[in-house]
């Protein structure tokens, strides 16, 4: 079975700071993967997508960045946090007929 | 406009009871639909997904209405467990997908 894991669960970083946030997936190969951001109290928010190795799309302009280095590894960074960045920062697969299972997630607080 | 939208809750009701959610959509291209429960501070699950025949999975039963863009769940039999915020989810194809910003249901004793 498929199996998405994603680290740290929770992070504080201050302003200015850099991130790397990883996720990998287990159980199957050449998976769509997805990074969402979810503000307290409402939706996801789809930051990135990518359909295989080195192919990113952006969906929100701002100063994150997605790389996917191998097949099933897909990370999420950004050389300086901003406030605005804080939030739930969650992975996702995608299955068949655009079902989508996501990891844990990460909780982000910038200070 | 949002392109998906979500009655705003929160739902309380007792053990028992039967709720409805709706949610509509904007987008006549949409063409996978979906329903996520998210729990307090976790990940979202998918829940079901939504057939244009309509599905049923248990006490729950999902509807699609192409023509008023809208979806609909139906719980039957709330239990305690059921409390957790749904997620309406529209999709145009893979890496299109929105999510709705949830609809909060507490089941109470």
């Amino acid at each position: 079975s498929q199996t998405i894991h994603q680290w740290p669960a929770t992070l504080v970083q201050p302003v200015g700071s850099p991130l790397s946030l990883e996720c990998t997936v287990e159980g199957t190969s050449n998976p769509n993967l997805y990074w969402y951001r979810q503000a307290a109290g409402r939706g996801l928010q789809l930051l990135f997508y990518s359909v295989g190795i080195g192919q990113i799309s952006s969906e929100v302009p701002q100063n994150l960045s997605a790389s996917r280095p191998q097949d099933r590894q897909f990370i999420l960074s950004s050389k300086k946090l901003l406030l605005s960045d804080s939030g739930f920062y969650l992975c996702a697969w995608g299955g068949a007929r655009e079902t989508q299972y996501f990891g844990p997630g990460t909780r982000l607080l910038v200070l | 406009r949002k392109e998906v939208e979500q009655d705003p809750g929160p739902f309380n009701v007792p053990e028992g009871a039967t709720v409805a959610f709706n949610c509509t959509y904007s987008n006549s291209a949409s063409q996978s639909f979906f329903w996520y429960r998210q729990d307090c501070r976790k990940e979202p699950k998918l829940l079901m997904s939504v057939y244009s025949s309509g599905n049923e999975d248990g006490r729950f039963t999902a509807q699609l209405n192409r023509a008023s863009q809208y979806i609909s769940l139906l719980i039957r039999d709330s239990k305690l467990s059921d409390s957790a915020t749904y997620l309406c989810v529209v999709s145009r194809r893979a890496g299109k997908s929105t999510f709705g910003d949830g609809t909060t249901l507490t089941v109470k004793p």
